[in-house]
C-alpha cells in the first residue's frame, strides 16, 4: 500500500521467543496503529500513537509492547511469544479524526 | 491466502445484479463512519465514507445509507463485478482517533 510498509511480510518464530514487527510510513501522518485479525474476531486494536514516543492501548494489548521514537516508524514487540499470538497483524496510519486510516499488507505471524 | 472470514455472514450476489451490505452500530454518538474492502491476503483498503450529518452518499458505483434513528449503515454496490468478492467491514469513530470495525461480511459474486 501506498506510503506504509510492514516487515516481515511472513514470520514463524517459537514459543518464548520475542519478536518485533516494523511498520514503516512515508505520509508523515500523527496517528498509528496495530491491529491482529483473528477468525472469527474480526479487526482488534492492540496499541496505537498520536505522536512520537506517544503510545496507548488497545483492547487487546496484554503480551504486546509498542515503541515510536520517530514519526515514520512504529515497532510492535511480542515480548514472550505464545500460540495465541499466531494471527495475522496490520499497522495502519491516520492524519487524525474524519481522515480514515490507510493500512499495511500485514504481516502473516505463526508461533510454533 | 488466509481466511478471515470463518463464521462471517455471506452475501451471494449474481454478477450484474445490486449487492446490499448492512452494519448496525453500537455507539450513538460516533460521528464518521466508513466501509472497507479486504481481498484475500491483503490490508483493508478505504471505500467510501460518511458523517453523521449526512444520510446518503454516493461513490462510483458505490452508495453509502445512515439511518441514526437505529444506528444502521449500508453499503450499495451497483452492478457488482466479479472483482468486488471480498470481506467487507463497516468501522466508526467512537472518539478520540480509534476506528471501531464491524465483523465483516463475506460477499461473493457469481459469473
Amino acid at each position: 500500500d501506498a506510503g506504509i510498509t510492514q516487515s516481515p511480510r511472513h514470520k514463524v518464530t517459537e514459543t518464548g521467543t520475542p519478536v518485533t514487527l516494523r511498520c514503516h510510513q512515508t505520509e508523515n501522518h500523527r496517528y498509528m496503529y496495530w491491529y491482529r485479525q483473528d477468525p472469527g474476531h474480526g479487526l482488534r486494536l492492540i496499541h496505537y500513537s498520536y505522536g512520537v514516543k506517544d503510545t496507548d492501548k488497545g483492547e487487546v494489548s496484554d503480551g504486546y509492547s509498542v515503541s515510536r521514537s520517530k514519526t515514520e516508524d512504529f515497532l510492535l514487540t511480542l515480548e514472550s511469544a505464545t500460540s495465541s499470538q499466531t494471527s495475522v497483524y496490520f499497522c495502519a496510519i491516520s492524519a487524525g479524526s474524519g481522515y480514515g486510516y490507510t493500512f499495511g499488507s500485514g504481516t502473516r505471524l505463526t508461533v510454533v | 491466502g488466509e481466511s478471515v472470514g470463518l463464521h462471517l455472514p455471506t452475501l451471494s450476489v449474481q454478477e450484474g445484479d445490486n449487492s446490499i451490505i448492512n452494519c448496525a452500530y453500537s455507539n450513538s454518538a460516533s460521528d464518521y463512519f466508513i466501509w472497507y474492502k479486504q481481498e484475500s491476503g491483503k490490508g483493508p483498503q478505504f471505500i467510501i465514507d460518511i458523517r453523521s450529518n449526512m444520510d446518503k452518499r454516493q461513490g462510483q458505483r458505490v452508495t453509502v445509507l445512515l439511518n441514526k434513528t437505529v444506528k444502521h449503515l449500508s453499503l450499495q454496490i451497483a452492478a457488482t463485478q466479479p472483482g468486488d468478492s471480498a470481506v467487507y467491514f463497516c468501522a466508526e469513530y467512537e472518539g478520540g482517533n480509534k476506528l471501531v470495525f464491524g465483523a465483516g461480511t463475506i460477499l461473493r459474486v457469481k459469473s
